[in-house]
């Protein structure tokens, strides 16, 4: 089955250091999201990306996904306290009919004001 | 406020007993998810609905497990004779369908087996 898998488990940062997490499926995807999750919350949605070699940011946050579709990354400037949480990448399958999203293990950002 | 709600937020059980969940998803949103979430791990998909047809469920899901949404609104997941192994936060998410999947999720059912 597809798997997702993600780097690093854990990142502790200074504040106003810069961050970045990976992505790799094990699978092509028909899309990848991204979803931060602060302690103690819930998964809350950041950006979905479709296209090949696509790039979208979001303020100081930028959102990547390789040309196979099959790798993303999420690259955070100047990190600030309200970044903390565990940033999980999610797959789709590209399948007839997947609709399910593979979840990676997320990375765990720590930022030390 | 994500608008997908869950209920009970917390629920501790005696190993064996069996246990039943609800979710209401957004109102307008035809796909609806279970996923499972331990501590250190992300969510892991457990079931998926569109409207009141399931259309996947994980290999992985035990026949102790079962989910419906009769009318394909509110939905509910039962796990029947209860292990410790399953103490997880339950996740539902639901989605709009079509191309958007960005994925609404509720707050979840915390299950702590005993």
């Amino acid at each position: 089955g597809q798997q997702v898998m993600q780097i690093p488990q854990y990142q502790h940062v200074q504040e106003g250091e810069d961050f970045t997490t990976y992505c790799n499926s094990s699978t092509t995807l028909s899309n990848i999201q991204w979803y931060k999750q602060r302690p103690g919350g819930h998964p809350v949605f950041l950006i979905q990306l479709v296209k090949s070699g696509e790039v979208k940011k979001q303020k100081r946050l930028t959102f990547q996904f390789g040309e196979a579709k099959k790798n993303s990354s999420l690259h955070i400037t100047a990190t600030q306290t309200t970044d903390v949480g565990t940033y999980f990448c999610a797959g789709q399958g590209s399948g007839a009919g997947s609709y399910q999203l593979t979840f990676g293990k997320g990375t765990k950002l720590s930022v030390i004001p | 406020d994500t608008g997908v709600s869950q209920d009970p937020r917390h629920k501790i059980t005696k190993r064996g007993q069996n246990v039943t969940f609800r979710c209401d998803p957004i109102s307008e949103h035809n796909r609806l998810y279970w996923y499972r979430q331990t501590l250190g791990q992300g969510p892991e998909f457990l079931t998926y609905f569109q409207n009141e047809a399931q259309l996947e469920k994980s290999r992985l899901l035990s026949d102790r497990f079962s989910a419906e949404r009769p009318k394909g609104s509110f939905s509910t997941l039962e796990i029947q004779r209860t292990e410790q192994g399953d103490s997880a936060m339950y996740l539902c998410a639901s989605t709009r369908g079509s191309e958007d999947t960005e994925a609404f999720f509720g707050q979840g059912t915390r299950l702590t087996v005993v």
